[in-house]
């Protein structure tokens, strides 16, 4: 069955760095686009990347355009997300989320990874 | 960026009971909503795309309708297990992708 296993999150200092993987299994990782959302304690769901099965097309949320960068390893069946510039509102936690083939809503997602960022 | 808004922002509904929520967005997004949900500590799980698609697994009690800006999703016999919060989502204009901000639905 798909499984997604996000690892990586903490507390970190505002303005340091920080990086996230999904590590996925279950599926042919290197055929579909993987996205990763973001909520807040408390808030709601919040896209904040995409990047296409192939590593060449990625999108950003304004919220986090220059700061945040999506890669991924196929060979690896790992997903990734470098977190540079961090601000205390990238509070969150973190999910991964793999696209669904047809039509491009989530069809699986991870558990989630928390972030912090505090001083 | 495509808005979309949910309501109510809680539902309190008795076991048993119908739980109607519903879904708008700013402008038409065709059939391309999904429905989620969501339990405390837990990650999201997908019930409805297509706007009226079940997914893989998901009960019947559980029905998806709409199209262009007005969406529903109807809990026919709310379980015990039903009570969670649930978004709505639109995959038609990306990026970005965008959620409703969320009902709750929670026992009367």
């Amino acid at each position: 069955q798909v499984q997604l296993v996000e690892s990586g999150g903490g507390v970190v200092q505002p303005g340091r760095s920080l990086r996230l993987s999904c590590a996925a299994a279950g599926f042919s990782f290197s055929t579909y686009d993987m996205h990763w959302v973001r909520q807040a304690p408390g808030k709601g769901l919040e896209w904040v990347t995409v990047i296409s099965y192939d590593g060449r097309n990625k999108y950003y949320a304004d919220s986090v355009m220059g700061r945040f960068t999506v890669s991924r390893d196929n060979s690896k069946n790992t997903l990734y997300l470098q977190m540079n510039s961090l601000r205390p509102e990238d509070t969150a936690v973190y999910y991964c989320a793999k696209q669904f083939a047809v039509t491009p809503h989530f069809d699986y997602w991870g558990q989630g990874t928390l972030v912090t960022v505090s001083s | 960026e495509i808005v979309m808004t949910q309501s109510p922002a809680t539902l309190s509904v008795s076991p048993g009971e119908r739980a109607t929520l519903s879904c708008r967005a700013s402008q038409s997004v065709s059939s391309n909503l999904a429905w989620y949900q969501q339990k405390p500590g837990q990650a999201p799980r997908l019930l409805i795309y297509g706007a009226s698609t079940r997914a893989t697994g998901i009960p019947v009690r559980f029905s998806g309708s709409g199209s262009g800006t007005e969406f529903t999703l109807t809990i026919s016999s709310l379980q015990s297990e039903d009570f969670a919060v649930y978004y709505c989502q639109q995959y038609n204009n990306w990026p970005p992708w965008t959620f409703g901000q969320g009902t709750k639905v929670e026992i009367k």
